[in-house]
């Protein structure tokens, strides 16, 4: 089966910089994603790493090592709007032989001013 | 582009009536469709993956028969779920991936309440 392992809750204050990572153990990894997700709302694409190495895009960056099924998603300068849940998901081939994406429970990262 | 909608946004039903929602990619065609579930402070659970024009996989759990799943064609997906009850009620988004593509583009989702 697919394991996968973030922090649940995280607080961090507005203009700083935080970390959360992501442990995975499955079979038949393709890539990684990164989402985030407010409150009611469907999650949003933020990053996809399949090669070891660290992805930038802005304020967010995300890293990836394959050999230790782990990632971690950065997010700098960080403002009040970035309060939401960042979904860790890992792609993988199902027994079925499909392509699917299995998610992690999720960090809600609550920004303080 | 990659545009997925659902519909409808919120749906509030009965004890043991079905509910229809539908999942659209407005501008790409979806050879691979897929639902998830999400109750309240959890992630989002995989309920089953949908491809055009054959039987939808589900996963382990799911009952094949509540969750009526049809992709009929390459730009929509429609979960039926069949004599709702109350533990129904969730969040479920749909999900649908083009051609030779990677990324999973997530519909807004559809709040469901059984009463």
């Amino acid at each position: 089966g697919q394991n996968i392992d973030q922090p649940t809750e995280m607080t961090a204050t507005e203009g700083a910089i935080v970390q959360i990572n992501c442990t995975y153990q499955t079979s038949g990894f393709n890539g990684l994603f990164w989402y985030q997700q407010h409150a009611g709302e469907a999650p949003t694409f933020l990053s996809y790493n399949v090669l070891d190495g660290l992805e930038e895009k802005g304020r967010f960056s995300s890293f990836l090592s394959r050999s230790k099924g782990y990632s971690y998603l950065l997010l700098k300068e960080l403002q009040m709007k970035d309060s939401a849940s960042y979904l860790c998901a890992v792609s993988h081939i199902s027994n079925f032989g499909n392509e699917k994406l299995t998610f992690g429970t999720g960090t809600r990262l609550t920004i303080i001013p | 582009g990659a545009v997925v909608s659902q519909h409808p946004s919120r749906v509030i039903c009965k004890s043991g009536t079905s509910v229809k929602i539908e999942c659209r990619s407005l501008d790409f065609q979806a050879t691979t469709m897929f639902w998830y579930r999400q109750f309240p402070k959890q992630s989002l659970m995989l309920m089953a993956t949908s491809n055009e024009g054959s039987k939808a996989t589900y996963e382990q759990g799911v009952e094949k028969d509540k969750f009526l799943i049809n992709h009929a064609s390459l730009t929509l997906s429609t979960l039926t779920v069949t004599s709702a009850h109350p533990e129904d009620s969730s969040f479920y988004i749909c999900s649908a991936v083009g051609t030779g593509n990677y990324e999973q583009y997530f519909g807004p989702g559809t709040r469901l309440t059984v009463t």
